[in-house]
């Protein structure tokens, strides 16, 4: 598969909590990056982070990267009902320009 | 420029028939791609430009399609002989390639998408 993986692929919280998603990737990357798309929508960029970055923040974002481990994971704090939509991660690998995106978590959050 | 345009947004069409689908990128982007995603799957990278050339092909792109890019700004992806397993969206996005700072390079900017269903 050219997909990575991602965990859980669904999560259901209560508004305020936190939510942790978690991906893995298979080959080096240059950079790493989450993104989020709405039902039937598009899909928006929400963060990246370099190889040469552990970890990186946005509002109420903050994503990790272990390229040792080949895995990343992004955790949105105090979560709102409007965050309820599907996150995805996607490597840039070393050896092209090509985006491989993982399977993606459906985040439900409820109010 | 408000983003990337597809067009159309949804294609019904019957199985033997072609289609084409239609991406305007944003103009400053030098890089485009195509994606197919069916439900509950992330997007599949099927071809890439940079300008007008094609860098990059996925195996999951058989003979059946075809994707140009003729002056380098709009592109068009065509699929001949639809068959019901090319019923997915397909995605397009650009990028602004090397024109900015090297980090940024690959940030993509989706289209709302074209969903085909195939009967």
């Amino acid at each position: 598969s050219q997909q990575g993986e991602e965990d859980p692929q669904a999560l259901s919280i209560q508004e305020g909590e936190n939510a942790t998603m978690n991906c893995s990737y298979k080959t080096s990357i240059n950079n790493l990056q989450w993104y989020r798309q709405n039902s039937g929508r598009g899909l928006v960029h929400l963060i990246l982070i370099r190889s040469n970055e552990r970890e990186k923040h946005s509002g109420r974002l903050r994503v990790t990267l272990d390229t040792s481990k080949k895995s990343s994971s992004l955790l949105i704090t105090a979560s709102r009902a409007a965050d309820t939509a599907s996150y995805f991660c996607a490597s840039q690998e070393t050896s092209g320009s090509r985006l491989t995106f993982g399977e993606g978590t459906q985040l439900t959050v409820n109010p | 420029d408000t983003g990337v345009s597809q067009d159309p947004r949804h294609k019904i069409t019957k199985r033997g028939q072609n289609v084409t689908f239609r991406c305007d990128p944003i103009s400053e982007h030098n890089r485009l791609y195509w994606y197919r995603q069916t439900l509950g799957q992330g997007p599949e990278f099927l071809t890439y430009f940079q300008n007008e050339a094609q860098l990059e092909k996925s195996r999951l792109l058989s003979d059946r399609f075809s994707a140009e890019r003729p002056k380098g700004s709009f592109s068009t992806l065509e699929i001949q002989r639809t068959e019901q397993g090319d019923s997915a969206m397909y995605l397009c996005a650009s990028s602004p390639g090397y024109r900015v700072r090297r980090s940024g390079a690959n940030v993509l900017t989706f289209g709302a998408g074209s969903r085909l269903t195939v009967l």
